[in-house]
């Protein structure tokens, strides 16, 4: 299947600081990525779509602000965490389509996430 | 709203026993995948199910899309303490840029050898 990287793996920072974190998908392009965010034993929460190109599409609920998604090419797209709480610590993952899935609805590729912690 | 119920959330079972989990809509979906997940990894893909009433197999895992493309079951025979990780279904509409995947709680499967 498709490879979607995403970096870093683990990150600890302290409270107030921001974190970013990339997506990259390495053997195909995508204009769609996505952002979720999952805490322990439970499913994957959507936080936001990242439209190359062009600004995120957020879920209800977050806050554009503080999550701050960048889609500057067909393969990146970043997440940065501003002014990082505690709160904010959990497991962020990403899932990238490829451009080139003839019908839609298919398969989205993941990348191995990010595990977050605000101290 | 939850669009996709999983069920159950919890399951443990000894290895060599089957088991069936299930994913419920009241909406249709496109294409419906399964995913598992290792703790501290993303989601892996294991299939993708499209036309009603398809059904696939992985090796030891089945699994079928309903008629009406709103419901779809894994069925795990004979499982193995390997086949331990949260299982996810995640249900896909068409609508062009507007495309998004809509998962279901999971379901953690734990097997014992």
């Amino acid at each position: 299947g498709a490879v979607v990287s995403q970096h870093p793996s683990w990150v600890i920072c302290k409270s107030g600081t921001s974190v970013k974190i990339e997506c990259r998908s390495l053997d195909f392009q995508a204009t769609t990525m996505f952002w979720y965010r999952q805490f322990p034993k439970q499913s994957l929460m959507l936080m936001a779509t990242s439209n190359e190109g062009s600004k995120a599409t957020y879920e209800q609920g977050v806050e554009k602000d503080k999550f701050l998604i960048n889609h500057a090419s067909l393969t990146l797209s970043t997440l940065t965490v501003t002014s990082a709480h505690p709160e904010d610590s959990s497991f962020y993952i990403c899932s990238a389509r490829d451009l080139r899935a003839v019908v839609w609805g298919t398969e989205a590729f993941f990348g191995q996430g990010t595990r977050l912690t605000v101290v | 709203t939850q669009l996709l119920e999983q069920s159950p959330q919890f399951l443990s079972i000894q290895e060599g026993e089957n088991l069936t989990v299930y994913c419920n809509s009241s909406s249709v979906f496109s294409s419906l995948q399964w995913y598992r997940q290792e703790p501290g990894e993303g989601p892996v893909l294991l299939v993708t199910v499209v036309t009603g009433g398809e059904v696939k197999k992985l090796k030891r895992l089945t699994f079928q899309f309903g008629d009406a493309r709103k419901d779809s079951s894994l069925h795990i025979t004979a499982a193995q303490p390997g086949d331990t990780g949260l299982y996810l279904c995640a249900g896909g509409r068409s609508g062009g840029s507007n495309y998004k995947l809509t998962f279901g709680k999971g379901t953690l499967l734990t097997v014992n050898p």
